[in-house]
């Protein structure tokens, strides 16, 4: 059974950091694109960055809204997908998901819960 | 970038009704669209991919269609367990992009 475990998430001041980790089991994490999403409280969802695998050099992507603040990586050898998040804004108050995209359809097949960040002061 | 419209935004409808919801796109997109589904609490969940292809285990009741800039997800007969809020997403271009959702409640 594939399963995503997002961690890391809290309170944090306008401006501060925050470090969310995805565990991942239940497939081959090395063999597939990981992305993070963010679901605003009652707003829809937002794509936020990706982390391509190590046959893509690992190159990342990210949304406009978070790039130059926040740095995507991932460890292959711990089955863990990261998303390192600076000068953190009160519009970056969200839930986080750690998803997987399936390489033969390029569809986002598995969610974690999510984990909530709270940036305010 | 490549903004998705869909509409209507919130609609209300009865078990039973057949329900349409658009996508439209401000760029022609090839192949890379898909649905998803989120119920209250719960996390995003892939009805259709590639425009038109049903996901595993989802009921043959969802379809979706389209091409170019614009694209539907209709719900044939919709039941008490599809009440939810529906997304589109591109995955044709960075940024990936989703629709502003669907909502759709019970009349």
């Amino acid at each position: 059974e594939i399963q995503l475990v997002e961690s890391g998430g809290g309170l944090v001041q306008p401006g501060g950091s925050l470090r969310l980790s995805c565990a991942a089991s239940g497939f081959t994490f090395s063999d597939h694109y990981m992305d993070w999403v963010r679901q605003a409280p009652g707003k829809g969802l937002e794509w936020i960055a990706r982390a391509r695998t190590k046959v893509n050099n690992y190159d990342t992507e990210y949304a406009a809204s978070v790039k130059g603040r926040f740095t995507v990586s991932r460890d292959d050898s711990q089955n863990s997908l990261f998303l390192q998040m600076n000068r953190l804004k009160t519009d970056d108050t969200a839930i986080y998901y750690c998803t997987r995209r399936r390489n033969w359809s390029w569809t986002f097949d598995s969610w974690g819960q999510g984990t909530l960040v709270t940036v305010s002061s | 970038d490549i903004q998705l419209t869909q509409s209507p935004s919130f609609l209300s409808a009865s078990v039973g009704d057949r329900v349409t919801i658009t996508c439209r796109a401000s760029q022609g997109i090839t192949k890379y669209l898909a649905w998803y589904q989120q119920k209250p609490g719960k996390v995003p969940k892939v009805l259709i991919y590639d425009i038109s292809t049903l996901e595993s285990g989802v009921p043959s009741r969802f379809s979706g269609s389209g091409s170019g800039t614009e694209f539907t997800l209709t719900i044939s007969s919709l039941q008490p367990e599809d009440f939810a809020t529906y997304y589109c997403q591109q995955l044709n271009n960075y940024p990936l992009t989703f629709g502003g959702g669907t909502k759709v409640e019970i009349k």
